[in-house]
């Protein structure tokens, strides 16, 4: 079984630009969830998606959205780039959304981003 | 709020040793916890949870850890450290309530000496 593929692995930007970054869960998976990992703030939870509906959002601004297809792939975008973005934005996929270990999360490799 | 706090960003072990990585977590309800391991340039992977039924965790890789309530510690270990065990580890904790969130602490960088 195919793991969690994360598209681009690597993006230069500049500031003021926007980017949008692909997840693809494992096959059966259909909540996904997106983090942020920067040397400053570690690893820090942005948002959840299950069957296309966000179920629950971290503590980012509303520069950073994201959306789910209906074959549970999503997008993460970030619009006006600060060079605090520079960051691993790591995707992570579950077979579902809570209860039980059922949602274990599985991350993909992640998408550096660096924001010039 | 949850928190998760790992004591030391950086150990070194010898070829051989113990490995022994602190977690401890606050949680207003029973907790799942995890401990992950990332290696250079990739993702998590995940070496063992704990999901209450057993407070003695076997993961991965030799590794495992215990769940002490009344310490509210998870703490991580390995009897033998391996060159291959040089990686960062992340314990984090998801409150049942909270869906799939995980909250992690700052991560401890192993370096294993030969």
């Amino acid at each position: 079984k195919a793991g969690v593929t994360q598209t681009p692995r690597y993006l230069i930007k500049t500031r003021g630009q926007q980017v949008t970054l692909s997840c693809s869960p494992i096959s059966g998976h259909r909540s996904v969830s997106w983090y942020q990992q920067t040397p400053g703030q570690g690893l820090q939870f942005l948002f959840e998606y299950f069957s296309e509906t966000q179920r629950n959002k971290g503590n980012f601004p509303g520069r950073f959205s994201g959306r789910q297809f209906s074959n549970s792939r999503s997008e993460m975008n970030v619009s006006t780039l600060e060079l605090g973005d520079s960051a691993l934005y790591l995707c992570a996929s579950s077979l579902a959304s809570a209860g039980g270990m059922a949602n274990e999360q599985f991350f993909g490799p992640g998408t550096r981003l660096t924001v010039l | 709020a949850q928190s998760v706090t790992q004591l030391g960003s950086h150990v070194s072990v010898s070829e051989g040793a113990l490995v022994l990585l602190r977690c401890n977590y606050s949680s207003s309800v029973p907790p799942y916890l995890f401990w992950y391991v990332q290696y250079p340039n990739q993702g998590l992977q995940l070496l063992l949870k704990y999901t209450s039924a057993a407070t003695l965790v076997k993961g991965i890789n030799g590794f495992e850890a215990e769940f002490k309530k009344s310490e509210t510690s998870f703490h991580l270990t390995k009897p033998s450290a391996h060159m291959s065990d040089a990686a960062e580890y992340f314990c984090a904790v998801r409150d049942r309530a909270a869906g799939n969130k995980l909250t992690f602490g700052g991560g401890t960088r192993v370096l294993v000496k030969p």
